[in-house]
């Protein structure tokens, strides 16, 4: 089983703080990666996704990329009460002409405080 | 644009019964699409990959003719919950993929299920 791992949290901040959520995944050969945010009864929002080593940023969200750890991670500049949600972290699974079948983690939840 | 439709949003069924989820894709094509699974607190599992004009593939674990899907068009898939039981009770998710958005998959807006 390959196994995409996240601290389930809750992960309390300060509004304006920076959020730090982190993920692990298990298959070496995993090429693609995703972050999703999702609301308590909700499906879930692309955030951002990343393909290469080191950090890709859009906005408030930073994502950030380690092969050789097998660890990705994503940052929220300047949080806000919005921002409150549960983070997924993706894996996408099968070859690159299969489709965008993902592996997710529990997901973090995350407390962004007024 | 890539706007994916799940209907009904939720449903409570009787147990023993079947219920059908339909999952469109509004202004494109999808000739894969996937449904997933997500119990209270836990990951979203991927429970099948549906492809159209031919069979779904099912992972590992999942009944398929417990959890039926037909991909009979470009932008339908439909999974059927056959003799639903309380242990069925979840929250049920497609995704489908653009063929020239390669990057992501799109998410229909979830089916919650309730089987009393």
């Amino acid at each position: 089983q390959k196994e995409v791992e996240q601290n389930s949290g809750p992960l309390s901040v300060p509004e304006g703080a920076i959020a730090s959520l982190n993920c692990t995944y298990s298959d070496r050969g995993s090429q693609s990666f995703f972050w999703y945010r999702q609301y308590s009864g909700k499906s879930p929002e692309l955030i951002m996704f990343i393909y290469s080593n080191g950090d890709k940023e859009d906005g408030r969200f930073t994502a950030q990329l380690n092969k050789a750890s097998q660890y990705v991670s994503l940052l929220i500049r300047d949080s806000q009460p919005s921002d409150s949600a549960t983070y997924l972290c993706a894996v996408k699974v099968g070859a690159a002409d299969s489709g965008y079948a993902l592996n997710f983690g529990k997901g973090t939840s995350l407390l962004v405080t007024p | 644009g890539a706007v994916v439709s799940q209907h009904p949003s939720w449903v409570i069924c009787k147990s023993g019964t079947s219920v059908k989820i339909e999952c469109r894709s509004l202004d494109f094509q999808a000739t894969t699409m996937f449904w997933y699974r997500q119990f209270p607190k836990q990951s979203l599992m991927l429970m099948a990959t549906s492809n159209e004009g031919s069979k779904a593939t099912y992972e590992q674990g999942v009944e398929k003719d417990k959890f039926l899907i037909n991909h009979a068009s470009l932008t339908l898939s439909t999974l059927t919950v056959t003799s639903a039981h309380p242990e069925d009770s979840s929250f049920y998710i497609c995704s489908a993929k653009h063929s020239q958005k390669n990057y992501e998959a799109f998410f229909g807006q979830g089916t919650r299920l309730t089987v009393v």
